[in-house]
């Protein structure tokens, strides 16, 4: 298994700034993945973190507005850009673990509100 | 659409009882994953099936994959309350190994 981490765990922003989100795993992996959870709905993928080079993202979704940086294997950021009220969500990181089962763990969460 | 549909999509039941939640999907998958959620917590990983199997169990747990009629099924048995939660399933495609999530199911387990 993986053990992952994420701060902050939640966060009161307002219109317009910028929040960044870290994510870090506690051994190496080689797919980390952003998703997000709109109230009272189910995950949507936004993008794989892709190590020293530039994140995979899904459609909807643009690095202008969620750029993520991933330095190394065990380390990622998103950062949500321009924030309004539509991005008020559950922010979760995820790996996926190598080896024969290729399962997937997620960090707890970062709740992030916009005023 | 979501390659992965849970169903029902809300559970009620009392203490002591079975809960069963089935998940169904579209296309050839390499594993399926089931999840469950605490209220407004992150994900935890419950049981992953791998195409090849049919049945899988961890304590209380027993997860079945019918892959001829893209379904599998989640059986909590002996519930308690504080399995009280909403619960995913997760297939990743054959090919890929990104998987995507239904909706869910909300379980209560009422004491």
């Amino acid at each position: 298994s993986a053990v992952i981490s994420q701060k902050p765990s939640r966060d009161i922003c307002q219109r317009g700034t910028s929040l960044t989100i870290q994510c870090q795993v506690d051994s190496q992996v080689t797919m980390m993945f952003w998703y997000r959870q709109q109230p009272g709905q189910s995950l949507t993928l936004i993008a794989t973190a892709n190590q020293g080079s530039e994140a995979t993202y899904e459609s909807g979704f643009v690095i202008d507005k969620f750029p993520i940086s991933r330095p190394n294997l065990t380390f990622s950021t998103l950062t949500v850009s321009n924030m309004s009220p539509e991005d008020s969500s559950i922010y979760l990181c995820s790996v996926v673990t190598s080896g024969s089962l290729n399962e997937q763990f997620f960090g707890p969460g970062t709740r992030l509100t916009v005023l | 659409s979501q390659q992965g549909e849970e169903d029902p999509q809300a559970l009620s039941i009392q203490e002591g009882e079975n809960a069963t939640m089935n998940c169904s999907y579209k296309t050839s998958i390499n594993n399926l994953q089931w999840y469950r959620q605490n209220s407004g917590r992150g994900l935890v990983h419950l049981i992953l099936i791998r195409s090849n199997e049919r049945e899988k169990h961890s304590g209380r747990l027993r997860v079945t994959l019918d892959t001829s009629k893209k379904s599998s099924s989640l059986l909590i048995t002996a519930s308690r309350a504080a399995d009280t939660a909403s619960y995913f399933c997760a297939t990743d495609l054959a090919g890929s190994y990104i998987p995507t999530f239904g909706r869910g199911t909300s379980l209560i387990v009422h004491p």
